[in-house]
Order: structure tokens, then C-alpha cells, then sequence
């Protein structure tokens, strides 16, 4: 109930083009999705995240697409470059005891993303 | 506004031994959650600590375990050690962790168990 599975585990892209991760989960009670972005020797910073009450948010070349009927959501990175190569991890959280389990997030496996010059 | 540290870094430590890791969260956060990386495992929530209390825990054994002062710094604790816990260990602080509150994640502190 509280898995987050993410696919692929790996993509290359060139750069310019459209890079695309998914995730799915099952726990209903998950209604804050966040996406990470992880470089190496470095800890996870967000990246974007979205609430269920919206299908899709866009910021710059990042845009998260949210299907609550399906538990699905998925990042896409427009225009990709060099620069993204990185591990990105979707997760989610959400308020199954009163208001006081936001601080647990569930994390999918990551995708490690290699734009290509 | 300074981000989270961790500290130590690196830590190499042997089987059966114990190892305390801290964490410093950002200036006005409330909540410290911990988490373990591995390869294998990826990212999995250890605990969380808002206002010196406990308030959502994960499923680890009882060797981890873990505190906040009051000024909002955490430690975590794990003891008898084993090859299995060489990992990286995340700390992270948000406001509240209320919502959409951000979590804001330290380096972390490479741990290797020999």
C-alpha cells in the first residue's frame, strides 16, 4: 500500500530532446507529489511538486502530469541538456493520521537520466 | 539562510560497533526527517522528529533510533552495527511538514561498515 514504482530505472537522451520518467502508486491516501533531482555527493533537492486537485504543472522546462484515476504521474523535462543528467525520484506523501505523516515520504526507485552533447 | 548540515560526512566504522550522526535543519524548521540511500534499497524514511517528539516512524529495526533537542537539532543513533547499514543517511527539515511544506535535504553522511 505504501509502494511508489518509477520507470525506467535508466534513460539516455540527446540533448534537446524530451525526457519522460513515470511513476504509479497505490496508497489513496497520498495527496503530495513531489519530484527530486540528485546529483552525485549531493542530497536530493525538490525539483516540483504537485497536489491531486491539478493534472499537470509546469515550471520552466519541467512539467508534472497527474492522473488521479490511474494513481499515475510522470515528469517531463523539455528541451533536455547536459546539465539535467542526474538521478531524479519521484515520491509522495500524504495525510493518513490527522495531519502529521507529510513529514514521511515514500520514494520511487529513481531514474538515472543521461543527456548526451 | 544556511541549508541542512550533516555531520560527520564519512564515518568507517566496524561491525558491532555504535555511530551517532547529526543534523542541523534550516534556520526555523521544525521537522527533521531521516532517511537511508542505498543501491539496492534506494531512498526509505528512517523517522521523523517534530518539536523533540517522534511522530511517524518507518520499518527499521529497533537499533535505529534517533532524537531532537529543542533548538530542532536531531541525531541519529545506530547501534550494533551491521554490513547491511553501510549506506548514505539523508537528514532532511521542512517548516512543518504540514501539506505542502518542502523538505530540504542535507549532503548526508556516508556510513561504511567493515
Amino acid at each position: 500500500q505504501q509502494q511508489v514504482k518509477q520507470s525506467p530505472q535508466s534513460l539516455i537522451v540527446q540533448k534537446g530532446g524530451i525526457s519522460i520518467i513515470n511513476c504509479a502508486y497505490e496508497n489513496t491516501a497520498f495527496d503530495y507529489f513531489p519530484w527530486y533531482q540528485q546529483f552525485p555527493g549531493k542530497g536530493p533537492a525538490l525539483l516540483i511538486a504537485i497536489r491531486p486537485d491539478v493534472s499537470e504543472k509546469k515550471e520552466g522546462r519541467f512539467t508534472i502530469s497527474f492522473n488521479k484515476s490511474a494513481k499515475q504521474f510522470s515528469l517531463h523535462i523539455m528541451d533536455s541538456q547536459p546539465g539535467d543528467s542526474a538521478t531524479y525520484f519521484c515520491a509522495a506523501s500524504g495525510d493518513n493520521a490527522g495531519g502529521t505523516s507529510y513529514g514521511k515520504l515514500t520514494f520511487g526507485q529513481g531514474t538515472i537520466l543521461t543527456v548526451h552533447p | 539562510k544556511a541549508g541542512v548540515t550533516q555531520t560527520p560526512r564519512y564515518l568507517i566504522k566496524t561491525r558491532g560497533q555504535q555511530v551517532t550522526l547529526s543534523c542541523s535543519p534550516i534556520s526555523g524548521h521544525r521537522s527533521v526527517s531521516w532517511y537511508q540511500q542505498t543501491p539496492g534499497q534506494g531512498l526509505q524514511f528512517l523517522f521523523e522528529y517534530f518539536s523533540e517528539t517522534q511522530r511517524n516512524k518507518g520499518n527499521f529495526p529497533g537499533r535505529f533510533s534517533g532524537r531532537q533537542f529543542s533548538n530542532s537539532r536531531s541525531e541519529m543513533n545506530v547501534s550494533t552495527l551491521e554490513l547491511g547499514d553501510s549506506a548514505l543517511y539523508l537528514c532532511a527539515s521542512s517548516l512543518e511538514a504540514a501539506g505542502t511544506d518542502t523538505q530540504y535535504f542535507g549532503p548526508g553522511t556516508r556510513l561504511t561498515v567493515l
